[in-house]
């Protein structure tokens, strides 16, 4: 089955600074990618989402890559603020045959420092 | 507003006793799913339906049981038999129940034992 490992599990920046946040991922088959914010005592939040159709996405001050070859791809955000702070989760999730679920990672811990 | 709406938000168990969590959803869509989520642990599947009537074990399904007589609706019991329950259930539905589609999550039901 699908394995996602995610990394750094804690990431501290200065507000203004960018956060990168990186997954990889085991299966081949794999073809969708989303990430999702926690806050604390919330559920997780969609804030973006790739396929495995296109190398990269934006929206605003988000951006994630994906590279098929290595099989890995990555959040970034740019100009931090501090609402950015909580637990970021990436995903991935094969189509077809018996995987029809999403593996997560154990997620980043993201705090900006004002 | 649609969305998901997990009930309650904090609930208690006592030994050798059976508990449900409720999950429902406006959104109008077909797949629903379970998951626990522990500390510094990423999101693992209890159980998942793709349409009404219809469920599938996830990677944790021990212990935990489920009915989909209702597209809104998708309750999860905590039975007996599972021996260490204590975790944050998160809810969540998507249009489609391949795993690559948008999923949308409540915001979680704590459980703990008394």
């Amino acid at each position: 089955g699908e394995n996602v490992e995610q990394h750094p599990s804690t990431l501290s920046v200065q507000e203004g600074d960018s956060a990168v946040i990186k997954c990889t991922y085991s299966d081949s088959a794999s073809n969708y990618f989303p990430w999702y914010k926690q806050e604390l005592g919330k559920g997780p939040q969609l804030i973006i989402d790739i396929r495995s159709n296109v190398g990269e996405k934006k929206d605003q001050r988000i951006a994630v890559t994906l590279n098929k070859t290595a099989k890995h791809f990555s959040l970034h955000i740019t100009e931090t603020q501090p609402e950015d702070s909580a637990v970021y989760f990436c995903a991935a999730s094969s189509s077809g045959g018996s995987n029809y679920k999403l593996t997560f990672g154990k997620g980043t811990l993201l705090t900006v420092n004002p | 507003d649609g969305g998901i709406t997990q009930s309650p938000k904090y609930l208690f168990r006592k030994e050798g006793q059976n508990v449900t969590l409720s999950c429902e959803q406006n959104l109008n869509h077909d797949a629903m799913y379970w998951y626990r989520q522990d500390p510094g642990q990423g999101l693992r599947l209890i159980y998942y339906s793709q349409i009404v009537n219809d469920f599938q074990k996830g990677d944790i399904a021990e212990g935990y049981s489920v009915s989909r007589e209702k597209k809104e609706s998708f309750p999860l019991t905590v039975t007996s038999a599972q021996k260490n329950p204590t975790a944050f259930y998160l809810c969540a539905s998507s249009s489609g129940g391949w795993g690559n589609q948008p999923q949308h999550f409540g915001d979680g039901t704590r459980l703990s034992i008394l």
